[in-house]
């Protein structure tokens, strides 16, 4: 499979805990996206990288949440000190131009 | 980002076309349309866009009224799996992110 791979796939985590989601894109993309989405409601942008600069983080990205993406490469999105209204999914994209944009399945964080 | 507004939910009966409206009404000039649609329990998937003229692909037909107000895609012939929720989204071209709103669910029926 050559598309963009995120993983875990689950997380159930306690609240206060740390947790990482690693986010493979399609190789040779250089832009690299991560969303959030709720139940019920479509996914909200979350960063945006070109290569290895993050280049724009929404509000929605609290002192709480980080993203890196050291080589250009793969991505990583932490949340540190999950709270129960970080339950979501994370989505992963990537895209070699801005308008079409190959979204990955997804990592479905629980948070209790 | 123009805001959309689209019907949140519309049913098909299997093998005939859908048609899924969406009202951008402030658009502007260099705001393109995109239509991603969104699979139960999958990430996003993009259909198509186009800034003024009609477009077609493998997957659909977009169709842009003259003003630009407003735009329909087009599923020829829909199957069971096309069944999905569908958003209809206006960024200026360059711009990185998507600004998804609550879209259409479609349900094909058979």
């Amino acid at each position: 499979d050559t598309g963009v791979s995120q993983n875990p796939r689950h997380k159930i985590t306690k609240r206060g805990q740390n947790v990482t989601f690693r986010c493979d894109p399609i190789s040779e993309h250089n832009r690299l996206y991560w969303y959030r989405q709720t139940l019920g409601q479509g996914p909200e942008f979350l960063t945006y990288f070109q290569n290895e600069a993050q280049l724009e983080k929404s509000r929605l990205l609290s002192d709480r949440f980080s993203a890196e993406r050291p080589k250009g490469s793969f991505s990583t999105l932490e949340i540190q000190r999950t709270e129960q209204g970080d339950s979501a999914m994370y989505l992963c994209a990537s895209s070699l131009n801005p308008n079409t944009i190959y979204f990955g399945e997804g990592s479905w964080l629980t948070v209790v | 980002d123009a805001k959309t507004t689209q019907p949140p939910s519309m049913d098909c009966a299997e093998g005939r076309a859908a048609n899924l409206p969406c009202n951008h009404s402030t658009i502007s000039g260099n705001e393109y349309v995109y239509w991603y649609r969104q699979i139960h329990s999958q990430g996003p998937q993009y259909i198509i866009h186009g800034l003024k003229n009609n477009e077609t692909n493998e997957m659909a037909s977009l169709i842009i009224t003259e003003d630009r107000k407003s735009s329909t895609l087009i599923l020829p012939h829909a199957t069971l799996r096309d069944t999905a929720v569908y958003y209809c989204i206006v960024r200026v071209q360059g711009a990185q992110k998507l600004v998804f709103g609550q879209g259409t669910r479609l349900t094909i029926n058979p």
